[in-house]
């Protein structure tokens, strides 16, 4: 049972055009999801964070919006440059016991020069 | 460096071998984690590591699998009797104050 899920393996965009990343998660108990970047070869990096009591969050060209009604979060890149080319991850967290990170299935984008 | 290491970067072994992995988390960092990604999966939660608590093991796969923190700080991952199914990149992580986890480069793993 996959509850957090990137629908879309791939996804390409012009420099300079937004990049949208989606990411839909089945568990309303999450408080805190996150987007992490990953380059071949490296462990994913943080890129930005949001709780479940926003609905938005905001860091240079990076924006995540959060939908808790439709249980939906995004990651728009404005503008897109070609260094944001990598997998991007979502990943919610389980605030029961132990803080536990379900990650989703991540996204590859490439944006094209 | 001040991130976090992980050892040995690659590992081809034979099927049925133990296998150990090494992490070196960031110095300070009381959380701990264990992910593996498999081919065109996700990052699969293993186990987790905080402070002196007893360890959340209830990711690990099999009881092949274990792992421990000596001194509250480095983490060693032992795979035993290893399978050819357990070959995937192994991640680790360690978090301080806030929700940032912080990853390894990982160890790919090959098991022939």
């Amino acid at each position: 049972d996959q509850q957090v899920k990137q629908n879309s393996p791939s996804l390409s965009v012009q420099e300079g055009r937004i990049s949208i990343l989606n990411c839909d998660y089945t568990n309303s108990m999450f408080d805190y999801f996150l987007w992490y970047k990953k380059y071949p070869a490296e462990g994913p990096t943080f890129l930005i964070s949001i709780s479940s009591i926003k609905d938005k969050n905001e860091d240079g060209r990076f924006t995540v919006f959060l939908n808790k009604s439709a249980k939906h979060l995004s990651l728009h890149i404005v503008p897109s440059q070609p260094g944001d080319s990598a997998v991007y991850f979502c990943a919610a967290r389980l605030p029961s016991g132990t803080y536990k990170y379900i990650f989703g299935t991540g996204t590859r984008l490439k944006v094209l020069a | 460096g001040a991130g976090v290491s992980q050892s040995p970067s690659n590992k081809v072994t034979e099927k049925g071998k133990d296998v150990e992995l090494r992490c070196d988390p960031i110095s300070g960092h009381t959380a701990l984690y264990w992910y593996r990604q498999s081919l065109g999966q996700g990052l699969e939660f293993l186990i987790y590591f905080q402070g002196n608590s007893a360890p959340d093991k209830s990711g690990l796969p099999s009881d092949r699998f274990s792992a421990e923190r000596t001194g509250g700080s480095v983490s060693t991952l032992t795979i035993q009797r290893t399978q050819q199914e357990d070959s995937a990149v192994y991640l680790c992580a360690s978090q301080g104050v806030g929700e940032t986890q912080y990853f390894g480069p990982g160890t790919r793993l090959l098991v022939l």
